[in-house]
């Protein structure tokens, strides 16, 4: 019963170098969202899709790029990582009823 | 103001009270409706969805006040584990939800 499942779980990354987190899902959702949380802040939608082949940006997505080629997979690709970008990840996909379902989440720190 | 709005907390309650969180929204064109349950470096987790009618799930009871903008979440007789942030979400179209920053509660025993 594996539900939405992200890896990493943690990184270090330096300034300026590259990284692709990992998103899967197993429940056939359509919809599949990228999400930041900072600390004491509301979760902030990076970028969503409604299906393979089709993402579109959320509030913050510079510095962030995805793609969608299966149903199943929605990496995040972090380019040329910035202090800015330290926080955890969520990737989640949305059920029948609206219900969103997270993963785990990848907490990232760019030194 | 934000289209979000919650009371960061802590609540701070003794086992066995009911505690009572509210979550303002902005905008009349609202769709739908969740309390998530996040805790301490976790993901968030669906604590129930919020009907029109209001709904109970066992201690928690989720309400809708359209007219006043607002929703709530009721848990009686806490317990320890229900210590946590609780989160409320507005889904006001077909994709977008806006997340609270969340209302924090700890059960004292």
């Amino acid at each position: 019963n594996a539900g939405v499942t992200q890896t990493p779980k943690f990184r270090i990354l330096k300034i300026g170098q590259s990284m692709t987190l990992q998103c899967t899902q197993d429940m056939n959702h359509n919809y599949m969202y990228w999400y930041r949380q900072d600390p004491g802040m509301g979760l902030k939608l990076i970028y969503y899709s409604v299906g393979a082949g089709i993402t579109d940006k959320g509030e913050v997505p510079n510095g962030y790029n995805v793609s969608r080629s299966t149903t199943e997979d929605f990496p995040l690709r972090l380019e040329l990582a910035a202090p800015s970008q330290t926080s955890v990840y969520f990737c989640a996909s949305r059920g029948l009823a609206g219900e969103l379902f997270f993963g785990e989440g990848s907490r990232l720190t760019v030194l | 103001r934000k289209e979000v709005e919650q009371d960061p907390g802590p609540f701070n309650v003794p086992e066995g009270a009911t505690v009572a969180f509210n979550c303002t929204y902005s905008n009349s064109a609202s769709q739908s409706f969740f309390w998530y349950r996040q805790d301490c470096r976790k993901e968030p987790k669906l604590l129930m969805s919020v009907y029109s009618s209001g709904n109970e799930d066992g201690r928690f009871t989720a309400q809708l006040n359209r007219a006043s903008q607002y929703i709530s979440l009721l848990i009686r007789d806490s317990k320890l584990s229900d210590s946590a942030t609780y989160l409320c979400v507005w889904g006001p179209g077909t994709y977008k939800y806006i997340f609270g920053t969340g209302t924090r509660l700890k059960v004292l025993a």
